[in-house]
């Protein structure tokens, strides 16, 4: 399965900041996702990073409090912009595979623990 | 709409006990089903998936799950557990043709020695 790298893997950022998460993987991949997990909480999926488009955003996220990049088969960005202590939480990168080698498995990064003060 | 449940918040069972953790499903088509673990500061890893054949399968760790589609469950099972199985569980759900999926709450594991 594909190795991710999520950096930074943890930030404590200034109510008002934005920060930029990268993910970087270790091979091409179809599709790459944003999900949050909140202190205690599940998974919520933020968007879909789509290469060489805008993302696809999921309800209750929005482009310009999420901007998210895809320049290519293996790079995403997401930006938490003007952030307040609501967005405290784990920022998770997550990839699926190409047709051949396990398009039906989620693979996960390690994470982004983001504490805004 | 897709949903999925896990309807314990929390599970304990001693060392070398067999622990079942559970999980529901709700879909609107065929489902493909999954495991997930997240230890401690770490991303989820992926421990097994249903998604077609036979009911049963087998995982990572010595951890299998059955598919029961008239239950519509996905209950994650180890015969012996181990100390260093207490993590958090989560089941996820995707449609065959759909590749968003969709997480449980998560169920904290605790095994005590």
């Amino acid at each position: 399965s594909a190795v991710i790298s999520q950096k930074p893997s943890r930030d404590i950022c200034q109510r008002g900041t934005s920060l930029t998460i990268q993910c970087q993987v270790d091979s091409q991949v179809t599709m790459m996702f944003w999900y949050r997990q909140q202190p205690g909480q599940s998974l919520t999926l933020i968007a879909t990073a789509n290469q060489g488009s805008e993302a696809t955003y999921e309800s209750g996220f929005v482009i310009d409090k999420f901007p998210i990049s895809r320049p290519n088969l293996t790079f995403s960005t997401l930006t938490v912009s003007n952030m307040s202590p609501e967005d405290s939480s784990i920022y998770l990168c997550s990839v699926t595979g190409t047709q051949d080698s396990g398009a039906n498995v989620l693979t996960f990064g390690a994470g982004s623990r983001l504490t805004v003060l | 709409a897709q949903s999925v449940a896990q309807p314990e918040d929390q599970v304990n069972v001693a060392e070398g006990n067999p622990l079942t953790v559970k999980c529901t499903y709700s879909v609107s088509g065929n489902p493909y089903l999954f495991w997930y673990v997240q230890y401690p500061n770490r991303g989820l890893q992926f421990l097994l998936k249903y998604i077609t054949g036979d009911n049963l399968v087998k995982g990572s760790y010595g951890f299998e799950a059955e598919f029961n589609k008239s239950q519509t469950s996905f209950h994650l099972k180890k015969p012996s557990a181990l100390v260093s199985d207490s993590a958090l569980y989560f089941c996820a759900v995707r449609l065959y043709n759909f590749n968003k999926f969709y997480f449980g709450s998560g169920t904290k594991l605790n095994v005590k020695p």
